[in-house]
């Protein structure tokens, strides 16, 4: 089975700062996907970022982008010029390409933002 | 489309009760999720449908736990002789799938907190 490792329970930054937050994956499969998604103090979980494993490029949304390391198994965000309204926990997640497979979640980083 | 509605929102019973909760997911979405949230953790998968079809269970869903989605749309979650084990948020996503590769995305819920006291 899938797993997701997220080694940086919680992490800070700095206003106007960039932070990474980490994350590995355990898969045996060449296709999936693998996404970041947000979740605000109380408030519902957003989507990030996605990436496509067969893609090499790494993908940029705004001031969120990725390094895909698909040999290493990583997938790390880069958040630039960070804003307060980004802290949030963030979970890394990810999904086969086999049909029917469900999203496996990463037990996620808790990230401030220090005005 | 207001996007993924749960109801309640929250829910506190008492140990052995049942308590059942609700999502109505984005109309056009084919596929709907339910996951386990507790307290800095990520989501837990419990179980997925493709239409009215159930595809997919966890182990975490005991036999106390059933869920269905009749008709393909909306789906409920039923956890039946509440522990104080099961308090948890309870998080419905949805998403497109078109049956080809390709990432569907998931669209949360605010979730259904509940706590058996």
């Amino acid at each position: 089975a899938q797993t997701v490792t997220q080694s940086q329970p919680e992490m800070s930054v700095q206003e106007a700062e960039t932070v990474t937050l980490s994350c590995t994956y355990d898969t045996s499969e060449s296709d999936y996907y693998l996404f970041w998604y947000k979740q605000p103090p109380s408030r519902q979980m957003i989507l990030v970022i996605r990436q496509e494993a067969y893609k090499q490029q790494n993908a940029t949304e705004n001031r969120f982008s990725v390094n895909f390391q698909k040999a290493a198994k990583s997938f790390s965000l880069k958040i630039s010029d960070s804003q307060l309204g980004d802290a949030a926990m963030y979970f890394c997640a990810y999904r086969s390409d086999n049909y029917g497979q469900n999203f496996v979640f990463g037990p996620g980083t808790r990230l401030s933002v220090l005005p | 489309d207001t996007g993924v509605s749960q109801d309640p929102r929250h829910k506190i019973t008492k140990r052995g009760q049942n308590v059942t909760f609700r999502c109505d997911p984005i109309s056009e979405h084919n596929r709907l999720y339910w996951y386990r949230q507790t307290l800095g953790q990520g989501p837990e998968f419990l179980t997925y449908f493709q239409n009215e079809a159930q595809l997919e269970k966890s182990r975490l869903l005991s036999d106390r736990f059933s869920a269905e989605r009749p008709k393909g749309s909306f789906s409920t979650l039923e956890i039946q002789r509440t522990e104080q084990g099961d308090s948890a948020m309870y998080l419905c996503a949805s998403s497109l799938d078109r049956g080809f590769s390709g990432a569907n995305v998931l669209t949360f819920g605010a979730g259904s907190r509940l706590t058996v006291l």
